[in-house]
């Protein structure tokens, strides 16, 4: 069965800084992978996904996140947070043919001034 | 584009009711639903994959006797909590499907419906 791991369960950042969040699968074949975004007591917004081609994807809220086969990760990246990006991003791998998404344990975002 | 709602917001039952939720998607048809429950701090954990017009798929552990879930239309789902408990409190999140068939595609998510039993 497919898995992901999101290794860090927080993470600070100052405002302005970059932003990097790690995510990691364990498929064997390549996935389709997405990042969504959770604010408190709200559903999930799709960020951005992969299903194949161009290996950097670009999101929304200037998100972006690279796929790299070599070693079976997805990280999410930003170049300048917002305090407004503070919230729950969970990474998510579903298989190919078949519709069942498993979704990560989620990494908190605190953003300080 | 695909905007999913639910309803209710929030929901507060005494123990022993039966609670419904609802799950649509406004501008697109679903063929298929899923709902997820998310406890605090916690992953979504998916309960059951809603399919129109057939009975739903539901995960090991999720008692669908207790979780009933109905998918009457191609932009309406409900999921019913039968004789609520405490322990069935929780974080209920529901999200639709683009396309059909059996090629993944993303899911669009509803706001959640925050369940709490008395």
């Amino acid at each position: 069965a497919q898995s992901v791991t999101q290794p860090d369960i927080h993470i600070t950042v100052s405002e302005g800084a970059s932003l990097e969040l790690r995510c990691n699968y364990s498929y064997g074949a390549t996935p389709y992978l997405f990042w969504y975004v959770q604010s408190p007591g709200q559903g999930l917004q799709l960020l951005l996904k992969y299903f194949s081609g161009d290996t950097l994807v670009q999101g929304i809220k200037g998100f972006e996140a690279e796929f790299k086969r070599s070693q079976s990760s997805f990280n999410l990246r930003k170049p300048s947070v917002h305090w407004s990006d503070a919230a729950e991003y969970f990474c998510a791998v579903g298989l190919g043919g078949y519709q069942k998404v498993t979704f990560g344990t989620g990494t908190k975002l605190q953003v300080i001034p | 584009g695909a905007v999913v709602s639910q309803h209710p917001s929030r929901v507060i039952c005494k123990s022993g009711t039966s609670v419904k939720i609802e799950c649509r998607s406004l501008d697109f048809q679903a063929t298929t639903m899923f709902w997820y429950r998310q406890f605090p701090k916690k992953s979504l954990m998916l309960m059951a994959t809603s399919n129109e017009g057939s009975k739903a798929t539901y995960e090991q552990g999720v008692e669908k006797d207790k979780f009933l879930i109905n998918h009457a239309s191609l932009t309406l789902s409900t999921l019913t909590v039968t004789s609520a408990h405490p322990e069935d409190s929780s974080f209920y999140i529901c999200s639709a499907q683009l396309g059909s068939g059996r090629v993944v595609r993303e899911q669009y998510f509803g706001p959640g419906t925050r369940l709490t039993v008395t």
